[in-house]
């Protein structure tokens, strides 16, 4: 079963508007982690945001925010006044269980958007 | 600037090759891992490493590949008899975990395109 879904495969969006970048997750843990990562056409991978699953406020970076609704297990990506370098693939990924010393925390990814601003 | 960096950023190959890659962390990380990532897909776990330990292996690091990390810094991802299927983009990432903190930080990757 998919772990992270992200239901869009492509987006356009006219520059400048807001843009929701949907992901829900499947997990069982209580304590979890959710990331957001951008990577350009250039293929480098760029942290964005980070939401843990105890806390109680959803994160925020700048033009970036997360809406995070735990019950519905989703944690969507909302980027503000969108501009043409937002372009790119943008992936949701999960680490599960908490932070510690002896835990494997390889992420685990959902398949991407990709995102296109249009001037 | 001390990213992660990766060298080297583009491997052409012939199949049959043997190609190794080198990932060198931000300084005072002490987790490194290697993912692996093809067109269209989000990335997979290939094996991580706590300090110089490696910790664990994904089922899709097969017998022709090899990572080490020698004195906990930089680590080599080595592929012996390189096939065709092994063609994708390889990223290394590192992070300095605490109870609070975990992000993992990507370098450029390299990628290898298999002939």
């Amino acid at each position: 079963a998919q772990k992270i879904t992200q239901t869009q495969p492509g987006m356009f969006v006219q520059e400048k508007e807001a843009v929701t970048l949907d992901c829900t997750y499947d997990t069982s843990d209580q304590s979890y982690g959710l990331f957001w990562y951008k990577q350009p056409s250039s293929g480098e991978m760029i942290f964005l945001i980070y939401q843990g699953s105890y806390d109680e406020q959803n994160a925020t970076e700048g033009r970036y925010s997360l809406n995070f609704q735990k019950a519905r297990k989703s944690a969507n990506l909302v980027i503000s006044a969108s501009q043409l370098g937002d372009s790119a693939m943008y992936f949701c990924a999960m680490r599960e269980a908490h932070p510690a010393m002896d835990s494997n925390y390889q992420l685990i990814w959902g398949a991407g958007t990709k995102l296109i601003i249009k001037p | 600037d001390t990213g992660v960096s990766q060298n080297p950023r583009h491997k052409i190959t012939k199949r049959g090759q043997n190609v190794t890659f080198r990932c060198d962390p931000i300084s005072e990380h002490n987790r490194l891992y290697w993912y692996r990532q093809t067109l269209g897909q989000g990335p997979e776990f290939l094996t991580y490493f706590q300090n110089e330990a490696q910790l664990e292996k994904s089922r899709l690091l097969s017998d022709r590949f090899s990572a080490e990390r020698p004195k906990g810094s930089f680590s080599t991802l080595e592929i012996q008899r390189t096939e065709q299927g092994d063609s994708a983009m390889y990223l290394c990432a590192s992070s300095l975990v605490s109870p609070k903190t975990d992000t993992q930080y990507f370098g450029p990757g390299t990628r290898l395109t298999v002939l």
